[in-house]
């Protein structure tokens, strides 16, 4: 089955930049879509189609996709960007996610 | 504003079947651009896709839960549902309602907890 990895854990200062990777299988010509979850919170999408950010979501959000691998950056990191983050793709009509990354700001 | 709101039992017991409805407000569920989502997540851990319906009635499962899994949409009440049969202890779980499209699934529910135990 199509699998997508990303790191179970990323630390970042506050203030400084945080990047979390998904990888895996081949999304080399797949959209990647990325959503945040804070505690006890449903998700929400944060980048769309490797690098679109939703209406209401900070400038601080970026996604980029090279090859094999796509990135979430997350700059002048904030408290309140604690999270769980996961990637999204499609792969013959079912929806597969990444096992998520916590990101826990120092 | 699109809402999703799930509803549904809290509790099933083993090998019953489970059904929850999601009804969405603010939206039709006929807009011919979107489809409706069910995405559940056991305590502790990430998010799993099980399907997703178009208003049409057309659906694509999960192949881990295809032989147990039916979803419907009933356009009247712009609503849709999931049912899960032979429920076990591992379908424990938070269920989520989500809008699906090109964008991705930019609105969700906020989610139900089900708990399978006798």
């Amino acid at each position: 089955s199509f699998e997508l990895t990303q790191p179970l854990s990323v630390s970042v200062a506050l203030g400084q930049t945080a990047t979390i990777t998904c990888g895996g299988g081949n999304i080399k010509n797949k959209n990647v879509n990325w959503y945040q979850q804070r505690p006890g919170q449903a998700p929400i999408l944060v980048i769309y189609r490797d690098t679109s950010r939703p209406s209401g979501i900070p400038e601080r959000f970026s996604g980029s996709h090279s090859g094999t691998t796509a990135t979430l950056t997350i700059t002048k990191a904030q408290a309140g960007d604690e999270a769980d983050y996961y990637c999204q793709v499609w792969d013959n009509n079912s929806g597969v996610f990444g096992g998520g990354t916590t990101l826990t700001v120092l | 504003q699109v809402q999703l709101q799930e509803s549904g039992p809290g509790l099933v017991k083993p090998s019953q079947t489970l059904s929850l409805t999601c009804t969405v407000s603010g939206d039709s569920i006929s807009t011919f651009s979107y489809y409706w989502t069910w995405i559940r997540q056991p305590a502790g851990k990430g998010l799993e896709w099980i399907g997703r319906i178009y208003s049409g009635g057309s659906t694509n499962y999960d192949p881990s839960l295809k032989s147990r899994v039916t979803m419907s949409v009933d356009t009247s009440k712009n609503q849709f549902s999931l049912k899960l049969s032979s429920m076990t202890a591992s379908d424990t779980a938070v269920y989520y309602c989500a809008r699906g499209g090109g964008r991705g699934f930019d609105q969700w529910g906020q989610g139900t907890l089900v708990t399978v135990s006798s």
